[in-house]
């Protein structure tokens, strides 16, 4: 069984500090992405990485970034924090060449 | 460039219902499609999915056939249970360059009452 694992799986943070959201994968999956949820918007990705120490840019990047620090973990990092990036944020992981993704449960973040 | 509607935002059925979920899709060439199911406080997880024209996918009594004329992917059931109130997410595979991305629709949310 796919294992995805996400912290915090909430957080409340104060408009223009830092957030940290980590990711940790035990599929020895090559892939992992960032999505954000919000209702009316579905799954949005923000960034992804096909490879430790290298990221990409996904659909909605802006005031997001990400590292990639090896295969297993994947970071999502809010230098200063806005109201606008209160939502839940959910890691993925999948396999080169297999499109089937693996969701982390999802961190809850709130800011203030 | 691709992507994938949902028609239906939400859905309102109760036990014993058929039910029916839209996914229509616009890509070039062959993208695999999904299904996925997320319940309250969790992460969406596969429900099934398929590759080719005409192939079923199908799970605890869900399933989708891939129809490339149509382009379109409906999700159905026979006989819904209360414990499937979910959103469901209809995705296909990005076709463009081997990245791995998923393109996913809005969702619908499944109510289902007893």
């Amino acid at each position: 069984e796919a294992a995805v694992t996400q912290s915090p799986r909430s957080k409340v943070a104060v408009t223009g500090g830092k957030v940290t959201l980590s990711c940790h994968q035990t599929n020895n999956h090559d892939y992992m992405y960032w999505y954000r949820q919000d209702t009316g918007h579905g799954l949005r990705l923000i960034h992804y990485s096909y490879v430790a120490d290298s990221t990409e840019k996904g659909d909605i990047p802006d005031g997001y970034k990400a590292s990639r620090p090896s295969q297993e973990n994947f970071s999502l990092i809010l230098e200063l924090a806005s109201l606008s990036q209160t939502a839940v944020y959910f890691c993925a992981s999948s396999d080169w060449g297999e499109y089937t993704q693996y969701f982390g449960p999802g961190t809850r973040l709130l800011v203030l | 460039g691709d992507s994938v509607t949902q028609t239906e935002g939400q859905v309102a059925l109760s036990e014993e219902d058929f039910l029916t979920i839209h996914c229509n899709y616009s890509a070039s060439g062959y993208p695999t499609l999904f299904w996925y199911v997320q319940y309250p406080g969790e992460g969406p997880q596969l429900l099934f999915r398929a590759s080719r024209d005409k192939e079923k996918g199908s799970s605890r009594g869900f399933e989708a056939t891939y129809d490339k004329g149509t382009t379109s992917f409906h999700l159905r059931k026979a006989s819904v249970q209360e414990s499937d109130s979910a959103v469901y997410y209809c995705a296909l595979s990005g076709i463009t360059g081997n990245t791995g991305k998923l393109i996913f629709g809005l969702g619908t949310t499944l109510q289902v009452q007893p």
